[in-house]
């Protein structure tokens, strides 16, 4: 299968401060990316579909000046949380979108584990 | 609309066989099946992309009924790698956007 890398695998903030998180397909290029995040024994709830090119569209409850989403290249797509608090805190996952059309794979990364204290 | 997985959580014991039910409210363009294990990334199985299509990937398969707006995955001989939690994350017609909604999860525990 695909390789899709997300960094850092960790994370700890203070509250108030910004962090960014990066996601890569690493064997071929993705025009779309998605980010979720996942509470602990929950399912995967997206927040984002991200569009290399052009803005980011954002679910509903979702605040896009939250969560910054800026996909510079066919391969890296970033998460920023800015001005992080504790109800940030969870496990956010990206995917890769490979193929198009009718075909079509998502590879998800490794997730990433943000903790704001 | 999240879809509705059932059952919530089964626990099996080595070669035994198990279903998990996908079910939306919904009409579906695809259904597609992950597996996750604990703090890992989920892991793409399988996707169905027309009514009657059934798939299968070794020991796992997968049926989709689109008039039903159901699919299922078929666990068969089970082994102690197919632990973990299971997802169905569901496409809206008209499709081919791969923006998917997810079940929320059927955790599987095989026991030797």
């Amino acid at each position: 299968g695909a390789v899709v890398s997300q960094h850092p695998s960790r994370v700890i903030c203070k509250s108030g401060t910004s962090v960014k998180i990066e996601c890569r397909s690493l064997d071929f290029q993705a025009t779309t990316m998605f980010w979720y995040r996942q509470f602990p024994k929950q399912s995967l709830m997206l927040m984002a579909t991200s569009n290399e090119g052009s803005k980011a569209t954002y679910e509903q409850g979702v605040e896009k000046d939250k969560f910054l989403i800026n996909h510079a290249s066919l391969t890296l797509s970033t998460l920023t949380v800015t001005s992080a608090h504790p109800e940030d805190s969870s496990f956010y996952i990206c995917s890769a979108l490979r193929g198009q059309g009718i075909t079509y794979e998502q590879y998800f990364g490794p997730g990433t584990r943000l903790t704001v204290t | 609309q999240q879809p509705v997985q059932s059952p919530q959580a089964v626990i099996l014991r080595e070669g035994e066989d198990a279903v998990i039910n996908c079910s939306s409210s919904k009409a579906l363009y695809s259904v597609h099946w992950y597996r996750q294990k604990h703090g890992e990334a989920p892991v793409f199985l399988m996707i169905l992309l027309k009514g009657g299509e059934q798939k299968g990937h070794e020991k796992i398969s997968a049926s989709f009924n689109e008039k039903k707006q159901q699919s299922s995955l078929y666990l068969t001989a089970s082994q102690l790698s197919y632990s973990g939690t299971y997802f169905c994350g569901t496409e809206k017609p008209p499709g081919n956007t791969g923006k998917l909604i997810f079940g929320q999860g059927t955790t599987l525990q095989v026991k030797p």
